[in-house]
């Protein structure tokens, strides 16, 4: 059975700082990986794809993969309060069906 | 572009009572639909997909059923509400054959009496 584990956290930040969030996962069949932010009461939206080894970078955001170790991350530079979510790993199922296996979230504050 | 709509956006419903969610999505054809439900401080539970109009999976048995009409409305239903099915229920959608992600909707809020 696929397991996608995340950093039980919470994870708290002063504001500026990098944020490091982390997922590990145990089916080396899939090839994508997303991150999705989560604010209280509000529904996940995505934030970053990753589907190869190495770094991806947007904005502020970094997502780092490496399939060798099978974990995932995603970097937040600069953390601003408005940072402030849970953050949802998700991993590809790889088929045509398209279902996502998550971790259970890492909450991210990052305070002032 | 694509968007998605879940409707009610907040439901509070009696025991024993019906329940129908509808989701719909606009700007794609053939898309992939998911419902998922997220009880209070808990991860995300896949509750049914569909690859296409009058296909539906099933992850979990329970109380609930699903069904996709039309190629971009998923209907989430129940003839009879149990406590249990209390939670934020979210529909989602991504491309068929890709290996994009899926987006979701806005998500129904369903408390139960």
């Amino acid at each position: 059975q696929k397991e996608v584990e995340q950093n039980s956290g919470p994870l708290s930040v002063p504001e500026g700082a990098i944020a490091s969030l982390n997922c590990t996962y145990s089916d080396r069949g899939s090839q994508s990986f997303f991150w999705y932010r989560q604010y209280s009461g509000k529904s996940p939206e995505l934030i970053m794809s990753i589907y190869s080894n190495g770094d991806k970078e947007d904005g502020r955001f970094t997502a780092q993969l490496n399939k060798a170790s099978q974990y995932v991350s995603l970097l937040i530079r600069d953390s601003q309060p408005s940072d402030s979510a849970t953050y949802l790993c998700a991993q590809g199922g790889g088929t045509s069906y398209g279902k996502l296996t998550f971790g259970q979230g890492t909450i991210l504050t990052v305070h002032p | 572009s694509q968007t998605i709509h879940q409707w009610p956006a907040t439901l509070v419903q009696p025991v024993g009572s019906p329940l129908s969610l509808e989701c719909t999505v606009e700007g794609t054809s053939n898309p992939n639909l998911y419902w998922y439900r997220q009880a209070a401080g808990r991860g995300l539970q896949l509750l049914f997909y569909s690859v296409g109009i009058g296909q539906i999976s099933s992850e979990v048995p329970q109380n609930l059923s699903a069904s996709r009409p039309q190629d971009r409305q998923f209907i989430l239903s129940s003839k009879k509400l149990l406590l249990s099915d209390s939670g934020f229920y979210l529909c989602a959608w991504r491309r068929h054959d890709s290996n994009q992600p899926q987006h979701f909707g806005d998500g129904t809020r369903l408390s139960i009496l």
